[in-house]
This record gives C-alpha cells, sequence and structure tokens, in this order.
C-alpha cells in the first residue's frame, strides 16, 4: 500500500517568514495530493490540494509543488502569521481512493 | 447543510465494554471512511464503504466493525474496548469518483 512520509514533524518560524513543509510516496499510481490544517481540538480542514497532472498550485500565501518523478510533494506558507499556528497533514489518494496521511507537522508561528 | 457529523463528541469507557460511534452526512455522498488519529501517527483508515451495502477493510481494523446503514449513516462499533483504542476518531465522506474528503467533527474515546 501507500507509504507517506512527512518532514519535519515540529516548525518554528518568526512571524512574516516562510514555512517549508516536505512529503514523499511510495505508490507511483497515486494521483490527488491534499494538505489539511488541523486546530488543536478540531477536524482538519482541506487548505489545498494538487492532481498529478499538475506540477505547481497557489492559492494566496499556500502554494503546492509536486514532482511525480522523485515521489515528493511540499507545501509553502509564505508571509506566515499567528493563526497559521496548526498541525498540517500532507496526504496521498492512491488509485483505490484510499488516502494515505503523513504524521504531521506542527507550525508555531512565532510573534 | 450540517455536513458530517458525529456522536458522540466524547465517551470514557472501562476494558471490554462495547460502544457504536455513530456518523451522519447530508451531502449525498457515497463513501464513507472511518479513521482513527493518534499522537504522532497522523489519520490512519479503519473502515470505508464506497457505497451503500459494501464495506471493505482499511489500515488498522482489528477490534473494529461497521455497518452502512443506508446512504447517509456509516457507524463504527467496538465489540469489547481496550485501551489501546484510545483515541480521536474521525468519520469522512466523499462523492465516489472524486477525490475531497470532508470530514466530522471526531469522537475522543477514552478505553480505561
Amino acid at each position: 500500500g501507500e507509504n507517506v512520509e512527512q518532514h519535519p514533524s515540529t516548525l518554528s518560524v518568526q512571524e512574516g517568514d516562510s514555512a517549508v513543509i516536505k512529503c514523499t510516496y511510495s505508490d507511483s499510481a497515486s494521483n490527488y495530493f491534499p494538505w489539511y490544517k488541523q486546530e488543536l481540538g478540531k477536524r482538519p480542514q482541506l487548505i489545498i490540494d494538487i492532481r498529478s497532472n499538475v506540477g505547481e498550485k497557489k492559492d494566496q500565501r499556500i502554494a503546492v509543488t509536486l514532482n511525480k518523478t522523485a515521489k515528493h510533494f511540499s507545501l509553502h506558507i509564505t508571509e506566515t502569521q499567528p493563526e497559521d499556528s496548526a498541525v498540517y497533514f500532507c496526504a496521498a489518494l492512491s488509485n483505490d481512493y484510499k488516502l494515505s496521511f503523513g504524521a504531521g507537522t506542527t507550525v508555531t508561528v512565532r510573534a | 447543510n450540517a455536513g458530517v457529523t458525529q456522536t458522540p463528541k466524547f465517551q470514557v469507557l472501562k476494558t471490554g465494554q462495547s460502544m457504536t460511534l455513530q456518523c451522519a452526512q447530508d451531502m449525498n455522498h457515497n463513501s464513507m471512511y472511518w479513521y482513527r488519529q493518534d499522537p504522532g501517527m497522523g489519520l490512519r483508515l479503519i473502515y470505508y464503504s464506497a457505497s451503500e451495502g459494501t464495506t471493505d477493510k482499511g489500515e488498522v481494523p482489528n477490534g473494529y466493525n461497521v455497518s452502512r446503514l443506508n446512504k447517509r449513516e456509516f457507524s463504527l462499533r467496538l465489540e469489547s474496548a481496550a485501551p489501546s483504542q484510545t483515541s480521536v476518531y474521525f468519520c469522512a465522506s466523499t462523492l465516489t469518483g472524486q477525490e475531497t474528503q470532508y470530514f466530522g467533527p471526531g469522537t475522543r474515546l477514552l478505553v480505561l
């Protein structure tokens, strides 16, 4: 089955700086890669996703890049703000529509 | 629309007790999922149901059973709870053939 690895497990950044989270996956047939944000005690919420036919996607301060050859994808948050503090999960969807999640990255934005 | 709802929000069980976690969605989604979330391990798939009347095992099905009661509802049952099943349980749903999964608010389960 699919195996998703996520790094780093924790990330502390100064407000206004950028944050980058990286994930790798094992199943070359995976074709959809969402990123979820989870605030303390809340449900995971989709923040951005990318499909295998696209190399990069941007939504305001958030961007995701995908390298299918290397089987890795990354989340980039620019101009970080205190409300960006949360746990972020990457995931990969295999062709049987099962999502496999990374272990999560706890992002702390220091004021 | 309420989206995906789960009951209860929080439950404490003693080892060996049984309980059923309820999940319902009002988005006319075909596929529904149960995950557990443990610290440092992300979300792991317990069971899923691609459509009404079908269920399949995920990554960690041992100790659980599921029922897809109808298109809206997908329940998760613990027949004999164990401390290792202490976790946060999330239900999710999606349209078959679509990728985006929508999550419920979660059920926090503590097994003593």
